[in-house]
């Protein structure tokens, strides 16, 4: 069974702090690995991984992909209180023919002022 | 920009209705997704399609089903709903590639 698990479930942080979220997954078929945005609406596009190594970098948001051990990371640094959201990780598969996301319970985080 | 667009931000129902969400994109996407969100559980996959009036199950299809008769709108029904459908339904698309763009959501309680 394809599974994306993310760690922690849950964050307080205060404004400045740095912070990292952790995604690590067992899928058959691995295409790619996406991280998200959720506020009180859409999830938002952050990052598309597709290579071990390379880091995806847009202003205070980074993240990494590890293919060998499985997992990725999202780091923040200089949290700011519009970084309150739930993180979601979400893992691209290839499943009889189709390119599908399975997606992990996603790291809920708040920064406080 | 693309544009996803959900018909209801809130819906309230009764037990045994039959319940239609409706979901439209703008950008000509031929793959469109229904999910359900919960907490502890992440977003699961109830159906998908992958063109007009072609739909695959996902993981949890039971007590749903879709509809697809235009490329920029995909329906999920509840046929009789039930308290347990009671969660925030999420609608995606995409062209190629992996990333979908997410509507806003619609929470819905079944009574």
């Amino acid at each position: 069974e394809d599974k994306v698990v993310q760690s922690p479930l849950s964050l307080v942080v205060h404004e400045g702090d740095t912070v990292t979220l952790n995604c690590s997954y067992e899928v058959t078929n691995f295409r790619s690995l996406l991280w998200y945005k959720q506020e009180k609406k859409a999830p938002t596009f952050l990052f598309m991984l597709t290579s071990s190594g390379i880091e995806k970098k847009s202003g205070r948001l980074s993240s990494i992909l590890d293919k060998k051990e499985l997992f990725s990371i999202l780091n923040i640094t200089a949290t700011q209180t519009g970084d309150s959201a739930i993180y979601l990780c979400a893992v691209g598969i290839v499943n009889t023919g189709f390119q599908k996301l399975v997606f992990g319970t996603g790291t809920r985080l708040l920064v406080s002022p | 920009d693309v544009k996803v667009t959900q018909s209801s931000r809130y819906l309230v129902k009764r037990t045994g209705e039959k319940v239609f969400l409706e979901c439209v994109q703008d950008m000509d996407h031929e793959n469109m997704f229904w999910y359900r969100q919960d907490p502890g559980l992440g977003l699961r996959l109830i159906y998908f399609s992958y063109d007009v009036k072609m739909k695959e199950k996902g993981d949890i299809p039971e007590g749903y089903s879709v509809s697809r008769e235009k490329k920029e709108r995909f329906s999920l029904i509840l046929e009789s709903a039930s308290t347990n459908q009671t969660s925030m339904y999420l609608c995606a698309s995409k062209r190629d590639g992996n990333e979908q763009f997410f509507g806003p959501g619609t929470r819905l309680t079944v009574l």
